[in-house]
Order: structure tokens, then C-alpha cells, then sequence
């Protein structure tokens, strides 16, 4: 069935740093792909998408670009905030139901200033 | 924008009752509510789909006489954990679907059973 993978984390950097969390995933058909941001005591916000292959889903500094060929969906952040530390989901959606959506588990950003 | 309105926030109840979270889509129908799951330090598991009208679909693994879903109207779901026991405390989140509705989270119910 479809999956999908993301970095384990912690990651740890300091401000200004370069952020990079990988994602990739395994789907049949034509998925869409999303990252996600849950803040601490908060629930989910949507913090980019992209629903096709090239496609550069981008927001508050955060870009992520769909590989279909290397079925990845990295996100980036050329230099991160102490307000960035939170957790963050990959996820897809595709199939039959477009809109139940499959998550990765999670990657925890700290940032330290 | 659109907004799910999830509530409780947060609850605390004895091993043994029953809990009831509402979510509540504001200015959309939502033919379609996603319950989520997540316990501590995991990623979020789909439990069931309830649809507008009919039963609810439950993934494999949830028990469907222990999560109780009604979806009695187009902008309102309800998930009750029945007979909780310490193990069900966890984070429920819900998501409302219709199409093009990635965006439309609750804001979550973290649910603790004492």
C-alpha cells in the first residue's frame, strides 16, 4: 500500500542554519504531497503542497519540489527561525480517496539561537 | 477560510466512562470526517471515515464498538471513546473532506485517562 518515509529525527540547528528533512514515498497512480506543521499543543497546520511531478509547493520560507523520478518530496528552509521548532509531517493523498491522506512519522525540528 | 471546529481541547477522565468529541465544519459541508490518531511521539493513524447519513468505514485494527462515530448532519461528526481505559489516551484529531480539503484539520482533542 502507499507509505511514506521521513528522517528520523531530532534535528537540531542552530538559527539561521540550512534545514533540509527528507521525505519519500511509495504510492500507486499520482499522489499529491504535503508538508505539515504541529507546534507544540497545536494541531496540524498545512504548511505546503505540491500535486504534480515538478510542482514546487512553497510557504513562510519553506520550499519542497515534487521528484517523481526519485518519488521524494525534501523540504527546505534556507535559514530557520527559533519560531520554526515544531514537528513535521510528510503526507500524501491519492488513490480512490483523494482525501484521506497517509502520513510519515514525524520529524522534530529544535532550533537553539 | 474554511474551519473545523474541534472541541473539547482537552479532557481528563476515569478509566471506565465515556468520552465524546465533537467536530463541527463551519462553513462547509462535510459529507466526509477523517478521525485521527496519535500517541506520543508518533505520526497520526486514519481510525475511521465517517460519512454523512451511513456508518462510518474503520481501518483495520480499530475497534468499532469501542470508537463510536456519528455523523448525524453535513457539519457535524462525533467520535466517543467508550469505556476508556489509560492505553486510549492519546491525541484525536479530525479532518473534514468534500474535495480539495487538506487544510481542514481540527485542532485536536488530547484526551487522558486516569
Amino acid at each position: 500500500g502507499d507509505s511514506v518515509t521521513q528522517m528520523e529525527g531530532p534535528v537540531t540547528l542552530s538559527e539561521e542554519a540550512f534545514l533540509t528533512i527528507n521525505c519519500t514515498y511509495t504510492a500507486t497512480g499520482y499522489p499529491s504531497l504535503f508538508w505539515y506543521v504541529q507546534y507544540p499543543g497545536e494541531g496540524l497546520q498545512l504548511l505546503l503542497k505540491a500535486t504534480k511531478a515538478d510542482d514546487k509547493g512553497s510557504n513562510k520560507g519553506f520550499e519542497a519540489t515534487y521528484r517523481k523520478e526519485t518519488t521524494s518530496f525534501h523540504l527546505e528552509k534556507g535559514s530557520v527561525q527559533v519560531s520554526d521548532s515544531a514537528v513535521y509531517f510528510c503526507a500524501l493523498s491519492g488513490g480512490y480517496n483523494t482525501d484521506k491522506l497517509i502520513f510519515g512519522t514525524g520529524t522534530r525540528l529544535q532550533v537553539f539561537p | 477560510g474554511a474551519v473545523v471546529s474541534q472541541h473539547p481541547s482537552r479532557v481528563i477522565c476515569k478509566s471506565g466512562t465515556s468520552v465524546k468529541i465533537e467536530c463541527r465544519s463551519l462553513d462547509f459541508q462535510a459529507t466526509t470526517m477523517f478521525w485521527y490518531r496519535q500517541f506520543p511521539k508518533q505520526s497520526l493513524m486514519l481510525m475511521a471515515t465517517s460519512n454523512e447519513g451511513s456508518k462510518a468505514t474503520y481501518e483495520q485494527g480499530v475497534e468499532k464498538d469501542k470508537f463510536l462515530i456519528n455523523h448525524a448532519s453535513l457539519t457535524l461528526s462525533t467520535l466517543t471513546v467508550t469505556s476508556a481505559h489509560p492505553e486510549d489516551s492519546s491525541f484525536y484529531i479530525c479532518k473534514g473532506g468534500g474535495g480539495g480539503t487538506e487544510a481542514f484539520f481540527g485542532q485536536g482533542t488530547r484526551l487522558t485517562v486516569v
